[in-house]
């Protein structure tokens, strides 16, 4: 079975100050690592995937991750916030081990205050 | 736009009537999943679905709900004698290949009122 821990239901930074959102996962073989951001009555907007390769990931708007195989970790982190990176933000896995669903983490509210 | 489109984006339903959700997913995109999200919590993975072909259907209820991608035409999430607590919003998503690693592409959604 696999899972995905985001521990914090929100997150509140200042803008313009470097922020993180924190996740970590369990999962049998290889993960396949993904974020993805979600703004009000929206469907879920795809950020960034690890799939292998470099721990250090850049996605859309400015947003990176950092893989760490031996804390099973997948933080999100943006240098700068912005008051537009205010959203539900969602952490997700998968594994190469045969068919399996994605699964989503519960989201991490980021409140941006200006 | 050739993005994953759902209609209609709110369905109003009375108690005991069915609610059809329909699901366009991106072009060259066969891979379907439908997730249900009630307010202030996240995803749950519903169904995933093939060109008509159901893969996983490990999270969708055994009774009154149902899910099909046909050939021709969008994918349909059924709901039979709709409840109260079926109110929810409900997220197609679409991906090109098996979803390993492939990111899947959400439409914004139905929001499903039960009155």
């Amino acid at each position: 079975a696999q899972s995905v821990a985001q521990p914090e239901d929100q997150v509140n930074v200042a803008e313009g100050n470097p922020l993180t959102v924190k996740c970590t996962y369990s999962v049998s073989g290889n993960p396949y690592l993904f974020w993805y951001v979600q703004y009000p009555n929206r469907g879920l907007q795809f950020l960034l995937k690890y799939i292998t390769g470099d721990n250090l990931v850049k996605g859309s708007y400015g947003f990176e991750a950092e893989f760490n195989k031996s804390q099973t970790s997948f933080h999100l982190k943006k240098p700068s916030a912005l008051v537009s990176d205010s959203a539900l933000y969602f952490c997700a896995v998968g594994h190469s081990g045969g068919y399996q669903k994605v699964t989503f983490g519960t989201g991490t509210k980021l409140q941006v205050i200006p | 736009n050739a993005g994953v489109m759902q209609n209609p984006r709110h369905l109003v339903r009375r108690r005991g009537q069915e609610a059809r959700l329909r699901c366009s997913p991106m072009k060259g995109h066969s891979h379907v999943y439908w997730y249900r999200q009630l307010p202030e919590e996240g995803l749950k993975f519903m169904v995933y679905l093939q060109k008509e072909n159901i893969i996983d259907e490990s999270g969708m209820p055994k009774e009154r709900f149902s899910a099909e991608f046909p050939k021709e035409g969008p994918s349909i999430l059924r709901i039979q004698q709709v409840v109260r607590g079926d109110s929810a919003a409900y997220f197609c998503a679409s991906s090109s290949g098996q979803g390993r690693n492939q990111p899947q592409h959400f439409g914004d959604g139905t929001r499903l009122s039960i009155l």
